[in-house]
């Protein structure tokens, strides 16, 4: 159980263009998901928070229109890269709480590997 | 602001062998989980092990044990009969009770030699 699922796992795309990232809990009902950028060789970096049926809570320093965050069911939340440059080449990863159970334990996807050239 | 400090950027054991990696953290609340996350070559995040503050015995899961001290703020973890699969980046994490923000530390990357 507390399946997290993305998609897609790797994507190349042209400078200027946009990328959408989806991420689905496949089992449980998660009302929060959060977005983490990793680069190479360092820790997960919180991008936001988002809750279903509401606005995302960016983290200081990450531009909210540039990185927009969808969270329209208790199952799926994406994540669009808009206008996408060569430095916002990363991994994308986001994970689910299923705090409601009370284990305060977040699920965490496969990861997305952006590319932009 | 809560921080996580992981002071060994990269470690090394012998197959079959424990190796302990290092955690500090620095919160004033008293109400606070504690995690290790193991991230292998996959970057599949893997939930190792938690440990509730509350709780005064140290977690155990297998071959991967805590050693929880509260009030020196350190969680380190012990690694027992080292496998070839637990080389990966181990990151420790904290969380704050009521909150759902999880704050990593820097990662430690461990290698298991045969």
């Amino acid at each position: 159980g507390a399946v997290v699922s993305q998609h897609p796992s790797w994507v190349i795309c042209k400078s200027g263009t946009s990328v959408k990232i989806e991420c689905r809990s496949l089992d449980f009902q998660a009302t929060t998901m959060f977005w983490y950028r990793q680069f190479p060789k360092q820790s997960l970096m919180l991008m936001a928070t988002s809750n279903e049926g509401s606005k995302a809570t960016y983290e200081q320093g990450v531009e909210k229109d540039k990185f927009l965050i969808n969270h329209a069911s208790l199952t799926l939340s994406t994540l669009t890269v808009t206008s996408a440059h060569p430095e916002d080449s990363s991994f994308y990863i986001c994970s689910a709480s299923n705090s409601p159970t009370g284990r305060n334990e977040q699920f965490f996807g496969p990861g997305t590997r952006l590319t932009v050239l | 602001a809560q921080t996580v400090t992981q002071s060994q950027p990269e470690m090394s054991v012998q197959e079959a062998e424990t190796v302990t990696l290092s955690c500090t953290y620095d919160t004033s609340e008293s109400d606070y989980y504690l995690f290790w996350y193991k991230q292998p070559p996959s970057r599949q995040m893997i939930l190792v092990i938690r440990q509730e503050a509350y709780k005064q015995q140290n977690a155990t899961e297998n071959r991967f044990s805590v050693n929880f001290q509260k009030a020196a703020k350190s969680f380190s973890l012990k690694i027992s009969d080292s496998q070839l699969g637990d080389a990966a980046m181990y990151f420790c994490a904290y969380l704050q009770g009521g909150s759902e923000k999880l704050v990593f530390g820097k990662g430690t990357k461990l290698t298991v030699n045969p």
